[in-house]
């Protein structure tokens, strides 16, 4: 079954207001990294992370390994976070990082 | 600069076709991906590879063969394409193991 489950799939959000995206693992992972993709389809790595917190101007990631999940906060959201968003984990030694489904991300004037 | 550069960008092909499409990494990574993207799934891994010469099977691999002839080069290859197959492809690369992941910019097959 599928190891790590992203939520919510959809998400919109008015410019200047923020909200938070998630992934569940269903087992222990050893890191994670988080991931855009633009407009042009490009995939733009925004975190990794093999545990705490990072931070990156409006942007805000917690990975914690015992509990199973990651997350990504997004505040004070513009216009060009729009796009699809998407965790990645590994579960241990050489183990390929699996995705979540992503989750699409619509920001409104 | 240090890159994933996936060749070609986008490929058209008929059921049943050959299709190969190349990855090639400057990042001196020992490690190498196939994804594939589709709606609904996010990223899928086909194959991985740690180094020139090793193939490791991911979680979608019918279909499929991979080869990695270099440690900068990764091949996926489609001998027989079918419609299934249709996606968008990434090539990615990581150092050894617990590290930032590189992507390409995705090779976008049509199988018609």
């Amino acid at each position: 079954g599928d190891q790590v489950e992203q939520s919510p799939s959809a998400l919109s959000l008015h410019e200047g207001t923020g909200s938070a995206l998630r992934c569940n693992f269903t087992t222990t992972m050893r890191a994670v990294q988080w991931f855009r993709k633009n407009s042009r389809g490009s995939l733009i790595n925004l975190f990794y992370l093999a545990s705490g917190t990072k931070e990156n101007g409006r942007l805000k990631s917690a990975f914690d390994s015992k509990e199973r999940y990651s997350t990504l906060h997004i505040r004070d959201a513009q216009l060009e976070d729009s796009g699809t968003y998407f965790c990645a984990a590994e579960a241990g030694n050489n183990n390929a990082p699996r995705f979540g489904a992503g989750t699409k991300l619509s920001v409104k004037p | 600069e240090a890159a994933v550069t996936q060749s070609p960008r986008n490929k058209v092909t008929v059921t049943g076709g050959n299709v190969t499409l190349s990855c090639r990494q400057t990042n001196s990574h020992n490690y190498m991906y196939w994804y594939r993207q589709d709606t609904g799934h996010g990223l899928r891994l086909i194959h991985y590879s740690y180094g020139a010469g090793n193939l490791q099977i991911g979680d979608v691999p019918d279909g499929y063969k991979a080869t990695r002839t270099t440690q900068e080069d990764f091949f996926l290859l489609l001998e027989l394409a079918s419609p299934s197959q249709t996606s968008l492809y990434f090539c990615a690369s990581s150092a050894q193991g617990y590290s930032d992941y590189t992507f390409g910019s995705g090779t976008r097959l049509l199988v018609i």
